[in-house]
């Protein structure tokens, strides 16, 4: 299936930790971007890359850092996990010349 | 700064009812109206993507429109059902690429 897969779906860990999430797409597109969704539902991006190169830094705390290994691949770290980063994080992605966004299933991140 | 603002914010109808959904923004320089839908707990489905010299995108029951001239744009959902149960979020990209949402409509169509 041509599909944005992001892993794990679920993830609940303990303040201070740090962890990853993993995203890749099949589509053949050359731009990935990283969205949170807070708890009132608002999604709201925070990076974006093209072709391995960072394109969009939103105000998001250094303790995040995404990394693309190629342009199939962006992932996501979070250093010193705190409660306030608890949400749902999606990844995206698209052609550069602007034909739409295609979404992932999120990550619904708790943590306690 | 692109802002993106829908309403209403809930909306409950009937079903078999015909219903708009509204969206507006801000900046006129729209290059993509995007409309998505999402279930409770689930991710995003799109739904019709409206390019920069098209005026409206039509797909099943579903007709987006897009007046760049005003801000605004409209999802259009004839004979609504239950399954139409959802939230509906617009989103617009512009000049600097990232897409800007709007805090999402949520539709009840009861039984």
């Amino acid at each position: 299936d041509t599909a944005v897969s992001q892993t794990p779906k679920y993830l609940v860990t303990q303040m201070g930790n740090d962890k990853s999430i993993k995203c890749e797409q099949n589509l053949g597109h050359d731009t990935m971007y990283w969205y949170k969704q807070d708890s009132k539902k608002f999604l709201k991006i925070m990076f974006s890359y093209n072709n391995k190169e960072l394109i969009i830094n939103e105000t998001v705390p250094n303790r995040f850092s995404p990394k693309s290994p190629d342009k199939a691949h962006l992932n996501l770290h979070i250093n010193s996990l705190e409660l306030g980063d608890s949400a749902v994080y999606f990844c995206a992605s698209s052609l550069r010349d602007r034909a739409g966004y295609t979404f992932g299933s999120g990550t619904r991140l708790t943590v306690v | 700064k692109q802002e993106v603002t829908q309403i209403p914010a809930a909306l409950s109808v009937p079903e078999g009812e015909n219903l708009v959904l509204n969206c507006s923004f801000t900046d006129s320089a729209i290059y993509n109206l995007q409309w998505f839908r999402q279930d409770p707990g689930k991710g995003l489905t799109s739904l019709l993507l409206i390019q920069s010299s098209q005026r409206e995108q039509t797909s099943g029951r579903l007709n987006a429109s897009l007046d760049k001239s005003s801000g605004r744009s409209t999802l259009y959902i004839a004979a609504s059902q239950p399954g139409d149960s959802a939230t509906y979020l617009c989103a617009g990209q512009g000049g600097s690429e990232k897409l800007v949402f709007g805090k999402g409509t949520k539709l009840t169509v009861n039984p």
